[in-house]
């Protein structure tokens, strides 16, 4: 159980474009979904937390404008990427915590490769 | 200093070996620890989940938490092949479910058959 579902698993799109990446929590609800990125071989850096039906916080350094997070329902965050650069490349997860509480640890999502060309 | 330290490695053991990874950190508020194995461009898989201090055994994997020495440590025995990954320590503060992890950088694991 507390699986959170990512898509797509990878894109390549143009510079200039938005892409949007999705996360579901497929049997629990996520009041909180964290969004993060990661590049080949560093540890997850922490982009932002989104809380279903509020605005998202962001870390220090992450331009909201750029990476807009939307918290809709209960099973569903949304990460675009707007406006895309070839510095964005990156490897995009996102993770709530499991059955909705953190006393039972946190789930990620498969990740999203993004490359921009 | 940073919250979390994790010595990267690279870590190579040959097949069956016990594997011990480490981590400190200087956040004595941190309630609960958390081990991940995260496997080349997947998203990280959560192995191992211990509040507060002790110890916790799931079949070849020991989570052990020592909240004076701000220490723990993931224990893998008989280790596989299929173990080779990248393992990464986590833990957040108590309070509600919108805690962040802070994480290690990380130990990449190597098991030679």
């Amino acid at each position: 159980g507390a699986v959170v579902s990512q898509h797509p698993s990878w894109v390549i799109c143009k510079s200039g474009t938005s892409v949007k990446i999705e996360c579901r929590s497929l049997d629990f609800q996520a009041t909180t979904m964290f969004w993060y990125r990661q590049f080949p071989k560093q540890s997850l850096m922490l982009m932002a937390t989104s809380n279903e039906g509020s605005k998202a916080t962001y870390e220090q350094g992450v331009e909201k404008d750029k990476f807009l997070i939307n918290h809709a329902s209960l099973t569903l965050s949304t990460l675009t990427v707007t406006s895309a650069h070839p510095e964005d490349s990156s490897f995009y997860i996102c993770s709530a915590p499991r059955g909705g509480r953190q006393h039972y640890g946190y789930t990620f999502g498969s990740g999203t490769r993004l490359t921009v060309v | 200093q940073k919250e979390v330290e994790q010595d990267p490695g690279p870590l190579s053991v040959p097949e069956g070996a016990i594997v011990s990874l480490n981590c400190t950190y200087s956040n004595s508020a941190f309630q609960y620890f958390m081990w991940y194995r995260q496997y080349s461009r997947k998203g990280p898989e959560l192995l191992m989940y211990t509040y507060s201090s002790g110890n916790k055994e799931d079949g070849r994997f020991t989570a052990q938490v020592d909240k004076s020495s701000k220490y723990i440590s993931l224990f893998i025995r008989d280790s596989q092949p299929s173990d080779s990954a990248t393992y990464l320590c986590a833990m957040s503060v108590s309070g509600g479910s919108n805690y962040k992890l802070t994480f290690g950088k990380g130990t990449l694991l190597t098991v030679n058959p």
